[in-house]
């Protein structure tokens, strides 16, 4: 596809569920953020990977969160035994290349509006 | 302190007039800046981005650096109504990781 795609567009879900989100980034980018936003928040760092890594994952609030990129393209974050806390729009971004390069621009997907009941 | 700062707003600007929007940002490590537009309900699209200081100009956008003073703002001339949205400034700090203020809302009155 011509841009980041994230699956669902929306999930409400109950405490206690277990939730996956997906991202499927631009062809060719080798990085993928996650970020987590709250209404009238700027997008909060929470993962990013570089190919199948997790180049940094110290913005995940704590271990009921978890991610993954296993073949270095499609995403999917995890988060176990959701909390009311855990609502938020849930946005990932791709980019070419790496943070500290030139040409690192993000491109974001539409986001997952999470809502836990 | 919060590693990037924007004034909040709302920022009100007539239709016709220059926008002008802050940022600030503490990590020194700091290279590169990137201006994203939201719409209420939308992802962040991402408008400008600078590395050098000085101006960068794209259409009706003008990016201006001065890594000396960690400030980063965006100059909108001709501001439409389609401007109306909520901008975000984003640095990655030194260990890569892209930080974003909260946004100043512009609102673009006719």
């Amino acid at each position: 596809g011509a841009g980041v795609s994230q699956t669902p567009s929306n999930k409400v879900t109950e405490k206690g569920k277990y939730v996956e989100l997906r991202c499927d980034p631009i062809s060719g980018h080798t990085a993928l953020y996650w970020y987590r936003q709250s209404l009238g928040q700027g997008p909060e760092f929470l993962i990013y990977f570089q190919g199948t890594g997790a180049a940094d994952d110290s913005g995940l609030p704590n271990d009921r969160f978890f991610a993954v990129r296993p073949e270095g393209s499609v995403s999917t974050l995890k988060i176990q035994r959701t909390e009311r806390g855990d609502s938020a729009v849930y946005l990932c971004a791709s980019s070419r290349y790496a943070p500290g390069q030139e040409s690192n621009e993000q491109f974001f997907g539409p986001g997952t509006r999470l809502t836990v009941l | 302190q919060k590693e990037v700062e924007q004034n909040s707003g709302p920022l009100s600007v007539p239709e016709g007039a220059i926008a002008s929007l802050n940022c600030t940002y503490s990590d020194r490590g700091s290279q590169s800046f990137f201006w994203y537009r939201q719409y209420s309900g939308k992802s962040p699209e991402l408008i400008m981005f600078i590395y050098s200081n000085g101006d960068k100009e794209d259409g009706r956008f003008t990016a201006q650096l001065n890594k000396a003073s960690q400030y980063v703002s965006l100059l909108i001339r001709d501001s439409q109504p389609s401007d109306s949205a909520t901008y975000l400034c984003s640095a990655p700090d030194s260990w890569g990781k892209f930080q974003f203020g909260a946004g100043t809302q512009v609102v673009v009155t006719p």
